[in-house]
């Protein structure tokens, strides 16, 4: 079975300053790799994915994550934050080829980035 | 191409009733999954539907169930509502391959 931890429940930072949202997952079997982020009241949006191939992945609004199989990782960053990123974030893992068919989602308990002026 | 939509956007019901809501699939996707999000956590897997039959399903009870029909919309339902089943339900699509889900807006229930 997969699991995701995310290791902060919140991040204040400053605008402008640079951001790492951490995730860390299990399983037993090869997964892919998501972020999601959710402004309140709003349904979610992908910021990115990793399926295969280049261990760096980049997203939309100038996001971008580091697949590390060793660690089990897959941090995510930005160099310059606004207010505007203000929102929860969701890492999430799915072992989709190897699930029988169907494509499960498991995801963290959420990250909230604050961004202060 | 359209994304995907839910209805209704936010309901409120009592305990013991029961409740139906609605989802549109991406254009072009043939899997529908629902998911609930309790408030301050993550989104959990309650069921996919492909070709119209349930092909996975999460840890929950049967009176949580679902239809999809041959137009790729959907619908949960979810019989004798109890409080804790206040909560957010997302509706995702997608063609499989990627693993990719796309995600509607989300339907708040809350239960008196």
């Amino acid at each position: 079975a997969q699991s995701v931890t995310q290791l902060d429940s919140q991040v204040p930072v400053f605008e402008e300053a640079p951001v790492e949202l951490r995730c860390n997952y299990s399983s037993s079997v090869s997964v892919y790799l998501f972020w999601y982020v959710q402004y309140p009241n709003q349904g979610l949006q992908l910021l990115l994915k990793y399926l295969s191939g280049s261990t760096l992945v980049k997203g939309i609004n100038g996001f971008e994550a580091e697949f590390n199989k060793s660690q089990t990782s897959f941090h995510l960053r930005k160099p310059s934050v606004h207010i505007s990123d203000t929102a929860e974030y969701f890492c999430a893992v799915s072992d989709y080829p190897y699930s029988g068919g169907y494509n499960k989602l498991i995801f963290g308990a959420g990250t909230r980035l604050a961004v202060h002026p | 191409e359209t994304g995907v939509t839910q209805s209704p956007t936010h309901l409120i019901k009592t305990r013991g009733q029961q409740v139906t809501l609605r989802c549109s699939s991406q254009s072009g996707h043939n899997t529908v999954s629902w998911y609930q999000q309790a408030l301050g956590q993550g989104p959990q897997f309650i069921f996919q539907y492909y070709r119209e039959e349930e092909n996975g399903r999460g840890n929950f009870p049967p009176r949580f169930s679902g239809l999809q029909f041959p137009n790729y919309s959907s619908e949960l339902n979810v019989n004798a509502l109890e409080l804790d089943d206040s909560a957010l339900y997302l509706c995702a699509s997608g063609s499989g391959g990627s693993g990719e889900l796309f995600f509607g807006e989300g339907s708040r229930l809350t239960v008196l």
